[in-house]
């Protein structure tokens, strides 16, 4: 299973666009990368998926360079609503492996 | 709404009682996985049931053991509880799971069910 390495935590300010980078430089060809966000006290909930380029969808865009070692999460214009933890995913169904993830803080 | 439902949502119960949490996936998911996710701590992945079957095993207890039913529902049978078992702990599914299915890796989470052991 690839590995994924993200930044422990984040600040940002409403409005304000945020990226999120992911690190899995051991990426398997038949992978894909799946972004999930998790408010306290809740299940992770599925954000955005992708395999190469460019993926947007109505809340984030993800942009995934040729080689496919990392992944970037872009959330357009956060809201307080967007502070939660996000998790990036590499890999396939079995024994899928949640990193320690990314805590968002968003500022008034 | 994920489509996938856990009971009990709360449980609280007393050190070397045993508990069961059950799972009922969404409509159609054939596989169940099984995560514990402590207070401040990142989720655990403990297993994973394909159609009935064992598919993949993480950082899951002797003490805790799970199955998957022909209904598809699976139960997560936590057995002489200690303090540090108190979690979160949360059922997810997929339409897929086979080792020979796309690696797309979405799942859909249930609400978990808030496990205290005093």
């Amino acid at each position: 299973l690839a590995k994924t390495t993200q930044p422990i935590s984040m600040d940002s300010y409403e409005g304000q666009e945020v990226n999120i980078t992911c690190s899995h430089n051991n990426i398997a060809t038949n992978d894909y990368i799946t972004w999930y966000q998790q408010f306290p006290s809740q299940g992770p909930r599925f954000i955005i998926q992708g395999y190469k380029t460019k993926v947007t969808n109505e809340v984030a865009s993800l942009f995934i360079p040729a080689d496919r070692k990392s992944s970037t999460l872009s959330l357009p214009r956060v809201s307080l609503s967007d502070t939660a933890v996000y998790y990036c995913l590499v890999g396939g169904y079995n024994k899928l492996i949640f990193g320690a993830g990314t805590r968002l803080a968003v500022h008034p | 709404d994920s489509g996938v439902t856990q009971t009990p949502k709360h449980l609280i119960t007393a050190t070397g009682q045993r508990v069961t949490l059950r799972c009922s996936p969404r409509s159609g998911d054939l596989s169940v996985y099984w995560y514990q996710q402590s207070l401040d701590q990142g989720l655990q992945f403990l297993i994973q049931y394909y159609n009935g079957e064992e598919r993949a095993k993480g950082n899951i207890l002797e003490r805790f053991s799970a199955q998957q039913f022909p209904d598809l529902h699976s139960e997560l049978n936590l057995s002489s509880l200690e303090l540090g078992d108190s979690a979160l702990y949360f059922c997810a599914s997929s339409v897929e799971g086979a080792p020979s299915g796309i690696n797309t890796g979405e799942l859909f989470f249930g609400e978990g069910s808030r496990l205290t052991v005093l």
